[in-house]
């Protein structure tokens, strides 16, 4: 009965591939989250869903792209991987924008 | 801006108190946060205060809130092993939106 679930759970790559990373909840929350964590646990919002509809984007590189299928899905796809990109990311779904968030357990990716 | 600083370490013995501590620059955040990271684990919410409240207590934790100097504090009493985990703070101006992260306070309780 896994709430916020992130597929897959580690990821090793090289410079330059092209990966995604996925993201279900099935809470039936309306808005959901991307975090990225990097190696001194600082942690930052990334994007933020609402009903499919972006409505959060920090100014990330447009290497990184959200696609939400669905309400219950969030994933991220990331173009041309840089060694910068090396981090755990951390997806979360709230009910309402200004919902409590509800983390996944994180996806680490290593990029060589 | 928004910067939320904590100090990176704490360690404690088994039963004491634990006190960890955030400072943040933001002094239009309406809502202040306190998450708990285990190792391998994503966060979970612990507790949370409003700007307008000065302490909140929920069984073993009291968070406390000095506004005008923007610091805020987690209490654990009776600390367990199983607390031993990184501690964020968070703030943010509207709701749980837009969360902004302190730097985690990795906390250690030895037997």
């Amino acid at each position: 009965d896994t709430a916020v679930s992130q597929t897959p759970k580690y990821l090793v790559t090289q410079m330059g591939n092209d990966k995604s990373i996925k993201c279900e909840q099935n809470l039936g929350h309306d808005t959901m989250y991307w975090y990225k964590q990097d190696s001194k646990k600082f942690l930052k919002i990334m994007f933020s869903y609402n009903n499919k509809e972006l409505i959060i984007n920090e100014t990330v590189p447009n290497r990184f792209s959200p696609k939400s299928p669905d309400k219950a899905h969030l994933n991220l796809h990331i173009n041309s991987l840089e060694l910068g990109d090396s981090a755990v990311y951390f997806c979360a779904s709230s009910q309402e924008t200004d919902g409590e968030q509800f983390f996944g357990p994180g996806t680490r990716l290593t990029v060589l | 801006g928004e910067d939320v600083e904590q100090s990176l370490f704490l360690s404690v013995r088994e039963g004491d108190s634990s006190v960890i501590n955030c400072t943040y620059t933001d002094s239009s955040s309406t809502y202040l946060y306190w998450y708990k990271q285990e190792p391998g684990a994503g966060l979970q919410l612990l507790t949370y205060i409003f700007s307008n409240m000065d302490m909140k207590q929920d069984q073993r934790l009291t968070v406390l809130l000095n506004k005008k100097d923007k610091h805020l504090s987690l209490r654990i009493a009776d600390t367990q092993t199983g607390d031993s985990a990184i501690y964020f703070c968070a703030e943010s101006k509207a709701g749980f939106q837009k969360l902004v992260f302190g730097t985690g306070t990795r906390l250690l309780v030895s037997p």
